[in-house]
């Protein structure tokens, strides 16, 4: 089983000031990890994706993410927010191997961009 | 470039009243979901098909009804609809059933439901 714990809620930043969500996963295997983004009145839409290729996985926008095994965690960063990055994360997990169908979501971060 | 596309895109329903949710990929994609999202429970899911005629349930299954038409089409249906039942549904779909590849999931655009 796998889960996920995004720490905080709600993240607000300046323009231009460095944007960091965490994400915290629990897997008994090897985790496949994703980073999410979902606008208001939208679907989500894919930022990034770990897949045991590369510890530091950059995304869409400037977004990236470094897996750390040791801390089990999965924090997404950009250097300078943007006032269009203000929208809702998810980070989710899922086991690797296996018959596993199943994608565990966090329960998102609202990110508010001030100007 | 459709995608994952789902009707309707708004509905209001009245306590007790039935309906269905239609979803469609057009990507030839073997495994198809729905989830449901509520404020500050994230996205939880309600049934998924892993391939073509099979159908399981997710963590919330309770007062829903699932239908995989064919290898395109996903339906969800709430025969008896309940106020707990407000929520954004997204329906999503995957290349393949397992996640040996780490292959993305793709998203629909949501379907707003109020029960009243």
């Amino acid at each position: 089983a796998q889960s996920v714990t995004q720490l905080g809620s709600h993240v607000s930043v300046s323009e231009g000031a460095l944007v960091l969500l965490r994400c915290n996963y629990s897997s008994s295997v090897p985790p496949y990890l994703f980073w999410y983004v979902q606008y208001p009145n939208q679907g989500l839409q894919l930022l990034l994706k770990y897949t045991s290729a590369a510890t530091l996985v950059k995304g869409i926008n400037g977004f990236e993410a470094e897996f750390k095994k040791s801390e089990t965690s999965f924090h997404l960063t950009k250097p300078s927010a943007h006032m269009s990055d203000a929208a809702e994360y998810f980070c989710a997990v899922t086991a690797t191997g296996g018959s596993n169908y199943k994608l565990t979501f966090g329960k998102g971060t609202l990110l508010t961009v001030n100007p | 470039n459709a995608g994952v596309t789902q009707t309707p895109k708004f509905q209001v329903l009245k306590t007790g009243q039935s309906m269905t949710l239609q979803c469609a990929q057009d990507m030839n994609h073997n495994s198809m979901y729905w989830y449901r999202q509520d404020p500050g429970m994230g996205l939880r899911l309600i049934y998924y098909s892993a391939s073509e005629g099979t159908t399981d349930k997710g963590e919330v299954p309770n007062g829903y009804n699932v239908s995989r038409l064919n290898k395109r089409e996903f339906s969800l249906r709430l025969e008896s609809a309940a106020p707990s039942q407000t929520s954004v549904y997204f329906c999503a779909s995957r290349l393949s059933a397992g996640f040996s590849s780490g292959n993305t999931i793709y998203f629909g655009e949501g379907s707003w439901l109020t029960v009243v």
